[in-house]
C-alpha cells in the first residue's frame, strides 16, 4: 500500500526552464512533507519541507506548493541547472507515525544544458 | 563536522549467511533511523532510536532484521539468515529533534550499504 506516490519516475528539462516535480498521498493524517535530493551513491540530502497549516513555501529556486484537499504537493526548481539533475523523492510524515517518513519512490530529474 | 557514515559501503554475501552493517550518526543527534531502498522503489522505514526510549521496530520486515544503538552513538542493523529478496541500499540517518511537534523533521542520511545477496 503505497501511501506515498511519485508517478513520474523521469523528467527532463532544458537549462533555465522550471521543472515540476510531482507528489500524491493517500493518509490524510499526513500533516509534514518533505522533499529530499539523492546524487547516486550518496544518502539523500534535504532540500525543503512544508506544514500542512500552509500551502506554499519558497526557498531560493525551491518552492513546494502543498494542496490537501487534492491530497497533492509539488515541487518547483526555477531557473533549473544542469547540477539540479538528481532523484527527487517527496516525503510525508504524521505525529501518529511519530518521526518515521514514508517516502515515494522518487523522480529522475535530468537537466539539459 | 562529520556526517552520517556508514560501513561497508558495500557487501556481497551468499544467501543464509549473516550480516552486520553500521552507522555512525552526527555527534550530539539522538534520533537514529534505519531506511532500505530496494530496486525502483522508495525508501523504506525499518527501525527508529530515540534517545534512551524503547525503538520502534514497527518497519522491521521480519524477525531475521535487529538493530541496536549504543547510547547515541554507533548502530548495527543485524540481517540474518539473508535471502536474496533482502538486496537493498541499507540507509542510516540521524536527527536531533528530540520528540513532540517538529518544526522540520530533517534527517540527515549517511551513503548508504548495498547489500547483494547472491
Amino acid at each position: 500500500d503505497q501511501q506515498v506516490k511519485q508517478n513520474s519516475p523521469s523528467l527532463s528539462v532544458q537549462e533555465g526552464r522550471i521543472s515540476i516535480l510531482n507528489c500524491d498521498y493517500t493518509n490524510s493524517m499526513f500533516d509534514y512533507f518533505l522533499w529530499y535530493k539523492k546524487y547516486p551513491a550518496e544518502g539523500p540530502t534535504f532540500l525543503i519541507s512544508i506544514s500542512s497549516i500552509k500551502d506554499k513555501n519558497e526557498d531560493g529556486r525551491f518552492t513546494v506548493f502543498l494542496n490537501k484537499s487534492a491530497k497533492h504537493l509539488s515541487l518547483h526548481i526555477v531557473p533549473s541547472q544542469p547540477g539540479d539533475s538528481a532523484v527527487y523523492f517527496c516525503a510525508a510524515s504524521t505525529m501518529e507515525y511519530g518521526n518515521k517518513l514514508v517516502f515515494g519512490a522518487g523522480t529522475i530529474l535530468r537537466v539539459k544544458s | 563536522g562529520a556526517g552520517v557514515s556508514q560501513s561497508p559501503s558495500n557487501k556481497v554475501t551468499e544467501k543464509g549467511k549473516d550480516v552486520e552493517l553500521r552507522c555512525d550518526p552526527i555527534s550530539g543527534h539522538t534520533a537514529l533511523y534505519w531506511y532500505r531502498q530496494r530496486l525502483g522503489q522508495g525508501l523504506e522505514f525499518l527501525i527508529y532510536f530515540q534517545g534512551n526510549s524503547a525503538p520502534d521496530k514497527s518497519g522491521l520486515p521480519s524477525d531475521r532484521f535487529s538493530a541496536e544503538r549504543t547510547g547515541e552513538s554507533v548502530s548495527t542493523l543485524t540481517i540474518q539468515r539473508t535471502q536474496q529478496e533482502d538486496s537493498a541500499v541499507y540507509l542510516c540517518a540521524s536527527s536531533s529533534r528530540t520528540s513532540g511537534r517538529r518544526g522540520d523533521n530533517e534527517q540527515f542520511f549517511g551513503p548508504g550499504t548495498r547489500l547483494t545477496v547472491l
